[in-house]
């Protein structure tokens, strides 16, 4: 299994609703990654949790709460969005937090945010 | 700072080889990378170079190296439509946990 899944593929939310994207890989990998890609951009990082601890946070809002509840899973809670929070994202993962891994990427999450 | 680019756009024939270019500030970067990227898709690594090498073959891929002029390079022979897509570049690491800095991707349009 290469396979990086993420769900739901599309979601439309309002500003005050609560939501979550979820990821799922199952290759053994110990570093997980959340990015947000803005149309005709590239990918932006976000978060990383290595070994199910949050190493890089890129100072993202608060309204953006990730979650990693074991070394297979990755949430990212998203609450009180505003529309320019629309994006494409994306979970990735690589075997390890040393140079040279390579990034495995899901097919991501299109959020629109009403 | 850190700064990766690229050129927006190529369009090519089917058949013809494509050549994708890519220019990197970080000289401190020990692997490069491209990505591809479909319509409504997340990326695909396609290849990758470590940065005491100057040339890598995959298949179609050419992948070549310049560390002085920090210049990049991605060449696919043979190009066919299916290979019409988003193609980013990528640096890294930066600051640990393989954090990659990418360019802005350049659309490839392949044409009859």
């Amino acid at each position: 299994d290469t396979e990086v899944t993420q769900t739901p593929k599309h979601l439309v939310m309002g500003m005050t609703n609560k939501k979550s994207l979820k990821c799922e890989q199952h290759m053994g990998h110990r570093a997980m990654y959340w990015y947000k890609q803005k149309a005709k951009k590239p990918p932006e990082l976000m978060f990383v949790y290595s070994y199910e601890k949050l190493s890089i946070n890129e100072s993202v809002p608060s309204r953006f709460s990730p979650e990693c509840p074991n070394s297979s899973l990755l949430n990212l809670h998203l609450h009180a969005l505003q529309p320019e929070d629309s994006a494409l994202y994306l979970c990735a993962s690589t075997n390890g937090d040393g140079a040279g891994e390579k990034l495995f990427f899901g097919s991501g999450t299109q959020l629109s945010v009403l | 700072g850190e700064d990766v680019e690229q050129s927006l756009f190529l369009s090519v024939r089917e058949g013809d080889s494509s050549v994708i270019n890519c220019t990197y500030t970080d000289s401190s970067s020990t692997y490069l990378y491209w990505y591809k990227q479909e319509p409504g898709a997340g990326l695909q690594l396609l290849t990758y170079i470590f940065s005491n090498m100057d040339m890598k073959q995959d298949q179609r891929l050419t992948v070549l190296l310049n560390k002085k002029d920090k210049h990049l390079s991605l060449r696919i022979a043979d190009t066919q439509t299916g290979d019409s897509a988003i193609y980013f570049c990528a640096e890294g690491p930066s600051g640990g946990y393989n954090k990659l800095i990418f360019g802005a991707g350049t659309r490839l349009a392949v044409h009859p």
